[in-house]
């Protein structure tokens, strides 16, 4: 089973539109990531968050992490078409050395 | 946010010939480097961990005599695909971790390999 849950698996949105993806682990992470990854492409990196309760933005992107570094919530407010693509979470490990990814997210904004 | 560059970004060759791909990064030095593969609509898979001037850590599963990694340098790692199969073709991508702090990983634009 995966380590992460991401979900969901796809959305479909209507521009404007607010939306959350949430990701899941069953360990309490060192750090959590947020990337963004266009189909074919390499990984953009969003955010990383570490210290339970922390929150960060990135223009509209707003991610938080728990106060029990297990879960994540990546929040997008008023969507856009440049907003669609697949969202991956990357969990670090206790040593803080690998990174494992959840199944990612697609995000599709219709205009 | 850091640079890090792959060549080719495609590639196409026959089965059992090896393929290498180049992984650098660019404005900053990486200890570490991490190969992936990623399926069709699927994630990232971890293949391996290298660190400059040692040996690649393997994920299980994954055959190292199959994949060589070599991290030469503290700008530079190479993945070689050899005696390539149909199977093995798939998006491969690295990524790096610097060596100036924090712990985030920047990734390249991927190669997309076709082994026919």
């Amino acid at each position: 089973s995966q380590e992460l849950e991401q979900s969901p698996q796809s959305l479909i949105v209507q521009e404007g539109k607010n939306l959350t993806i949430n990701c899941t682990s069953s360990k309490t992470l060192y750090g959590l990531y947020w990337y963004k990854q266009k189909y074919g492409e390499g990984l953009i990196f969003l955010m990383m968050l570490q210290k339970g309760g922390e929150e960060k933005s990135h223009e509209k992107i707003t991610a938080k992490l728990d106060e029990k570094k297990q879960q994540s919530s990546l929040h997008i407010t008023a969507s856009q078409p440049s907003h669609a693509g697949i969202y991956l979470c990357g969990a670090v490990r206790a040593g803080g050395f690998k990174t494992i990814f959840g199944a990612g997210t697609r995000l599709f904004v219709k205009a | 946010g850091a640079v890090v560059s792959q060549h080719p970004s495609r590639v196409i060759c026959k089965s059992g010939t090896s393929v290498k791909i180049e992984c650098r990064s660019l404005d900053f030095q990486a200890t570490t480097m991490f190969w992936y593969r990623q399926f069709p609509k699927q994630s990232l898979m971890l293949m391996a961990t290298s660190n400059e001037g040692s040996k690649a850590t393997y994920e299980q599963g994954v055959e190292k005599d199959k994949f060589l990694i070599n991290h030469a340098s503290l700008t530079l790692s190479t993945l070689t695909v050899t005696s390539a199969h149909p199977e093995d073709s798939s998006f491969y991508i690295c990524s790096a971790r610097g060596t100036s702090g924090g712990e985030t990983q920047y990734f390249g634009p991927g190669t997309r390999l076709l082994v026919l």
